[in-house]
């Protein structure tokens, strides 16, 4: 059975710090992995990784894929109260119906002042 | 900006109604998703049409329905509302085509009382 596995499941650190959040995947026939941040509402898009080894960064985030270990982190450097929120992975397979994302069940991030 | 459009941010209903969950969305996207979301089991798909008046069930399709009988709208029925039905439920949509982020509502939360 496809599968998608965030950790840590929540996670709680101090302004300035940087953290990593986990995703490993067992899926047959990977397309893609997606990260998501979901506040109180919905969640919103940050990146798509297709190729391992390539960085993809916007700002204070950055990600990166290995498809040979069948995980990715996302990285947050100088974390702040804003980035508290819900990071949701997910990854879309290729066959099966288009579009169709398998989710993790994500990780909670608290950042205190 | 991809808007998608959830027609209640809250709602609370009664056993045994019939319920119906609007989503729309403005970027002509081809695939909408209906996924509901609950503390410690993240984003399971209950449902996701890639055309009009086309559906395909997801991992959790029992008890729900849907319509889509225009392009930018995707309605989730539930038949005959259960209290295990309470959830926060989410729309997505994206386009058709690899490697296409889905772009979500900003999701209902029901109560079936």
């Amino acid at each position: 059975e496809d599968k998608v596995v965030q950790s840590p499941l929540s996670l709680v650190v101090h302004e300035g710090d940087t953290v990593t959040l986990n995703c490993s995947y067992e899926v047959t026939n990977f397309r893609s992995l997606l990260w998501y941040k979901q506040e109180k509402k919905a969640p919103t898009f940050l990146f798509m990784l297709t190729s391992s080894g390539i960085e993809k960064k916007s700002g204070r985030l950055s990600s990166i894929l290995d498809k040979k270990e069948l995980f990715s982190i996302l990285n947050i450097t100088a974390t702040q109260t804003g980035d508290s929120a819900i990071y949701l992975c997910a990854v879309g397979e290729y066959g099966g119906s288009q579009g169709n994302l398998i989710f993790g069940k994500g990780t909670k991030l608290s950042v205190k002042p | 900006d991809v808007k998608v459009t959830q027609s209640s941010r809250y709602l609370v209903k009664r056993t045994g109604e019939k319920v119906f969950l609007e989503c729309v969305q403005d970027m002509d996207h081809e695939n909408m998703f209906w996924y509901r979301q609950d503390p410690g089991l993240g984003l399971r798909l209950i449902y996701f049409s890639y055309d009009v008046k086309m559906k395909e069930k997801g991992d959790i399709p029992e008890g729900y329905s849907v319509s889509r009988e225009k392009k930018e709208r995707f309605s989730l029925i539930l038949e005959s509302a259960s209290t295990n039905q309470t959830s926060m439920y989410l729309c997505a949509s994206s386009f058709w085509g690899d490697n296409q982020p889905q772009h979500f509502g900003d999701g209902t939360r029901l109560s079936i009382l």
